[in-house]
């Protein structure tokens, strides 16, 4: 079973300034089975990232995914005051057929 | 625009069953390029797959919960539902259903919270 681990746990920035966050996987994961979601309190993950790099519908384009392998990264360009949330990596397994979520990172005001 | 509801009672006392039902407009769930699942959050934790099902009757199911999960679907009413039995206070937590696009989850549900209480 693969795990993804996320880091930093919280990332404390202000708006406008640019922001990284790491997903790493315990084993090799296909760029096209590696997904990002944005969470904010009291509503449901709205998926961001497909295919490690493809924004997903309506996903402006200061959010962008990259890596390869065992390490990903969801970078955020210049951070709005609504950006601010948790943000959750996710990998599909096709055999046996499985989702695992990342523990997720809290982007915060600093 | 498509668009997922849950439904289902908020309090399962332990060891019982819990079962939820996901209602979809805007989309048919027996369309064959997608599948449609089951996440759970326990309160201020991270996310956790349940399981799938495909418009065939095929289910995909997490191997920590495999022995107490059914997924099924109801193809007629365009939803499909979750059952989880012997419950514990562990599995309290907000349970959405989300359309499974092969290897993400693109649209969700608002998400309900069930709580395992006596």
């Amino acid at each position: 079973e693969i795990v993804l681990t996320q880091s930093p746990g919280t990332l404390s920035l202000s708006p406008g300034e640019r922001a990284t966050l790491s997903c790493r996987a315990s084993q090799s994961v296909s760029s096209s089975y590696l997904a990002w979601y944005q969470q904010k309190p009291g509503q449901a993950p709205r998926l961001l990232i497909f295919a490690a790099s493809t924004r997903a519908t309506g996903i402006p384009d200061r959010f962008s995914g990259s890596g390869s392998g065992t390490d990903f990264t969801l970078t955020i360009s210049r951070l709005e005051p609504e950006d601010f949330a948790v943000y959750y990596c996710q990998q599909y397994g096709s055999s046996p057929r499985i989702f695992t979520f990342g523990p997720g990172t809290k982007v915060d005001i600093k | 625009q498509l668009q997922l509801q849950e439904s289902g009672p908020g309090l399962v006392k332990p060891s019982e069953t819990l079962s939820l039902t996901c209602t979809v407009s805007g989309g048919s769930i027996s369309s064959s390029s997608y599948y449609w699942g089951w996440i759970r959050q326990p309160p201020g934790k991270g996310l956790e797959w349940i399981g799938t099902v495909y418009y065939s009757g095929s289910t995909y199911y997490n191997p920590s919960l495999k022995s107490r999960v059914t997924i099924y679907e109801d193809t007629s009413k365009n939803q499909f539902s979750l059952h989880l039995r012997s419950v514990t206070a562990a599995d309290t937590a907000v349970y959405y259903c989300a359309r499974d696009s092969v290897t993400r989850f693109d649209y969700w549900g608002l998400g309900t919270l069930v709580t395992v209480s006596s």
